[in-house]
């Protein structure tokens, strides 16, 4: 496609209850990255795959949260017994190579934990 | 942290002024880059400037980087409704190929036509 893709756009989910996100990046994009966006804050890193290798979760804030991307396209980020605290939007980004080069943004997941 | 901080949180004009924004840093950076992000949609890629460069232009937009003051502006010239939105400045880790990018909280501006 054009762009990063994500889906779904909106997530409405009980506390406790697992959710899966996911991701299309930008065909042949190398570098994948999750983050998570407080309302009214910038971008806070999660986690980056360079091809299908994860090699930086420093960032996902507790064991709840899991990403991979099997075959080095598609990503999936996972939240386990989501809490109150997870609301916030999750953002994806792809790049073409590994860094120094721009990231191209998705429209994010807006996750809502009631 | 080397998270970058905006300066002004918020900035509001009148169409055909002139905006700047600012943003500083803290440890070395390899590159530092601008985006927009209007509200509810992600962020879109404005510029990006290199640590050995002391400015770059793109259109109405110039950005200026002062590695010694570890501090970036951007300028947006003859504004325009449309260039309401939130601007974010994103840094990287100077040494790191990893790409990991460590966003302010961002500058909200508002265009008045």
């Amino acid at each position: 496609g054009a762009g990063v893709s994500q889906s779904p756009r909106y997530k409405v989910a009980k506390r406790g209850q697992d959710v899966a996100l996911r991701c299309d990046p930008i065909s042949g994009h190398v570098s994948l990255f999750w983050y998570q966006q407080a309302l009214g804050q910038g971008p806070e890193f999660l986690t980056y795959f360079q091809n299908e290798a994860q090699l930086d979760k420093s960032g996902l804030p507790s064991d709840r949260f899991f990403a991979e991307r099997p075959e080095g396209s598609v990503s999936t980020l996972k939240i386990q017994r989501t809490q109150q605290e997870d609301s916030a939007v999750y953002l994806c980004a792809s790049s073409r190579m590994y860094s120094n080069q721009p990231q191209h943004f998705g429209d994010g997941t807006r996750l809502s934990i009631l | 942290s080397q998270q970058g901080e905006e300066d002004p949180q918020a900035l509001s004009i009148q169409e055909g002024e002139n905006a700047t924004m600012n943003c500083s840093y803290k440890t070395s950076i390899n590159n530092l880059q601008w985006y927009r992000q209007n509200s509810g949609r992600g962020l879109v890629h404005l510029i990006l400037i290199r640590s050995n460069e002391r400015e770059k232009h793109s259109g109405r937009l110039r950005v200026t980087l002062d590695t010694s003051k570890k501090s970036s502006s951007l300028l947006i010239t003859a504004s325009r409704a449309a260039d309401t939105a939130s601007y974010f400045c994103a840094t990287d880790e100077g040494g790191s190929t990893l790409g990991r990018l460590y966003f302010g909280r961002g500058t909200q501006l508002t265009v008045w036509p």
